[in-house]
């Protein structure tokens, strides 16, 4: 299976600042997704990021808030923009092994980016 | 969009003890897997089955993906088998996008 890592693995902001998080996979993957999981809670998908196009937002999400890198396709970044503490949350990265279109479809995460907005 | 339900919500039990994590959701789909969240936040892959059986040591898993439903089976359970326990599905038409449920947190007393 990818091996994927995130940057920061965690990290303490103010209010009103932005941080990027980083997402790097050790092969080659065509579909990157990124997920949010507030406390108590469980895994929502923030966005879809494929490589040569623009990120594809879920409902709730939008690219001023969250924008998206994907400059090739073992790298991805996702800012947090003008934080509050309702964005404190851990954020993760994952990857889709298998074609898409083929039978062999799983999923793997990064070990996630623990935030904290004061 | 598709809905998914994870029963119980929350399972305390003695180590050695065996349970039975339901996962139902509301439409076909192409992908269903189990996950187990530890303390840290990992997401550790548990099982990739959308449909029929898979065993990989004390756990179990089987999707009947014609009734909407598969079944996480953990036999004589350790400590370290506490967690948070995640089914997510991939529906026909969601094109990789998983959707959660909103988990079954499991803890085992020695």
């Amino acid at each position: 299976s990818a091996v994927i890592s995130q940057k920061p693995s965690r990290d303490i902001c103010q209010r009103g600042t932005s941080l990027t998080i980083q997402c790097q996979v050790d092969s080659q993957v065509t579909m990157m997704f990124w997920y949010r999981q507030q406390p108590g809670q469980s895994l929502t998908l923030i966005a879809t990021a494929n490589q040569g196009s623009e990120a594809t937002y879920e409902s709730g999400f939008v690219i001023d808030k969250f924008p998206i890198s994907r400059p090739n396709l073992t790298f991805s970044t996702l800012t947090v923009s003008n934080m509050s503490p309702e964005d404190s949350s851990i954020y993760l990265c994952s990857v889709e092994e298998g074609a898409r279109g083929s039978s062999y479809n799983e999923q793997f995460f990064g070990p996630g980016t623990r935030l904290t907005v004061l | 969009g598709i809905q998914v339900e994870q029963s119980p919500p929350d399972l305390i039990l003695q180590e050695g003890a065996n349970s039975t994590l339901r996962c139902n959701f509301s439409d076909s789909v192409n992908n269903l897997q189990w996950f187990h969240q530890n303390p840290w936040g990992q997401l550790i892959n548990l099982f990739y089955i959308p449909s029929g059986t898979k065993q990989n040591g004390r756990l179990s898993a089987t999707t009947v993906a014609t009734e909407r439903y598969s079944l996480l089976y953990i036999s004589s359970s350790q400590t370290t088998d506490s967690g948070v326990y995640f089914c997510a599905v991939e529906g026909r038409t969601s094109y990789g996008k998983l959707t959660f449920g909103q988990g079954t947190i499991l803890t085992v007393h020695p």
